[in-house]
C-alpha cells in the first residue's frame, strides 16, 4: 500500500522567511496530493492541493510542487507570519482514502 | 454553509465500555470518511462510505469497531469493549462525490479517552 514520508518533523523560522516541507510517496498510482494545516484542538484544514496532471500550483503565499518521476512533492510558504504556526500534513491518494505523512510542526517567531 | 460537525467533542469512558461517535457531513456530500489520529501522528484511515454502504472498511483495526450510515447522511462510529489503546482523536471527513481527487473536508474531531 501507499506510504508517505514527511520531513522535517519540526521547523522554526523567523517571520518573513520562507518555509519548505517535503514529502515522498511510494505508490506511483497516486494522483492527488493535498496539504492540510492543523491547529491545536481543531481538525485538519485544506490549504492547497495538486493533482498529478500539473507540476506546480500557487495560491498567494503558498505553493506546491510535484515531481512524479521522483515521487515527491513539497509545500512552500513565503513571507511567513506568526499565524502560519501550526502542524502541516501532506497526504497522497490513489483511490478512496488519504494516506497522511507524520506532520511538520512549523513555528514562526516574530 | 455549515461544515462537518462531530459530537461529542470529548468522550471519557472506562475500559470495557461501549461508545458511539457521531458525524454530520456537509449537506449534499455523498462520501463520508472516518480517520483516527493518535498523538503526534497523522490521521489514519478507518472506513469510507459512499451513500449508505461501506465501500472500504480496510482500516478498521478489529471487529470491535463498526460504523453505519443508514440514510446516507449522518454516520455513527461504534466501538465495543473499549481498550486504553483506543484513546485518540476520531476525525470525520466528507467529500462531494467520493472520487479519489475530491477534496475531503474534516470535522473538529472527537477526543476519546479510555481510562
Amino acid at each position: 500500500g501507499e506510504n508517505v514520508e514527511q520531513h522535517p518533523s519540526t521547523l522554526s523560522v523567523q517571520e518573513g522567511d520562507s518555509a519548505v516541507i517535503k514529502c515522498t510517496y511510494s505508490d506511483s498510482a497516486s494522483n492527488y496530493f493535498p496539504w492540510y494545516k492543523q491547529e491545536l484542538g481543531k481538525g485538519p484544514q485544506l490549504i492547497i492541493d495538486i493533482r498529478s496532471n500539473v507540476g506546480e500550483k500557487k495560491d498567494q503565499r503558498i505553493a506546491v510542487t510535484l515531481n512524479k518521476t521522483a515521487k515527491h512533492f513539497s509545500l512552500h510558504i513565503t513571507e511567513t507570519q506568526p499565524e502560519d504556526s501550526a502542524v502541516y500534513f501532506c497526504a497522497a491518494s490513489s483511490g478512496d482514502k488519504l494516506i497522511f505523512g507524520t506532520g511538520t510542526r512549523l513555528q514562526v517567531f516574530p | 454553509g455549515a461544515g462537518v460537525s462531530q459530537t461529542p467533542s470529548n468522550k471519557v469512558t472506562e475500559k470495557g465500555k461501549y461508545v458511539e461517535l457521531r458525524c454530520d457531513p456537509i449537506s449534499g456530500h455523498t462520501a463520508l470518511y472516518w480517520y483516527r489520529q493518535s498523538l503526534g501522528q497523522g490521521p489514519e484511515f478507518l472506513i469510507y462510505f459512499q451513500g449508505t454502504g461501506a465501500a472500504d472498511d480496510s482500516g478498521l483495526p478489529n471487529d470491535r469497531f463498526f460504523a453505519v450510515r443508514p440514510e446516507g447522511s449522518v454516520s455513527t462510529l461504534k466501538i465495543q469493549r473499549t481498550e486504553r489503546g483506543d484513546s485518540a482523536v476520531y476525525l470525520c471527513a466528507s467529500s462531494l462525490a467520493g472520487q479519489g481527487t475530491d477534496t475531503q473536508y474534516f470535522g473538529p474531531g472527537t477526543r476519546l479517552t479510555v481510562l
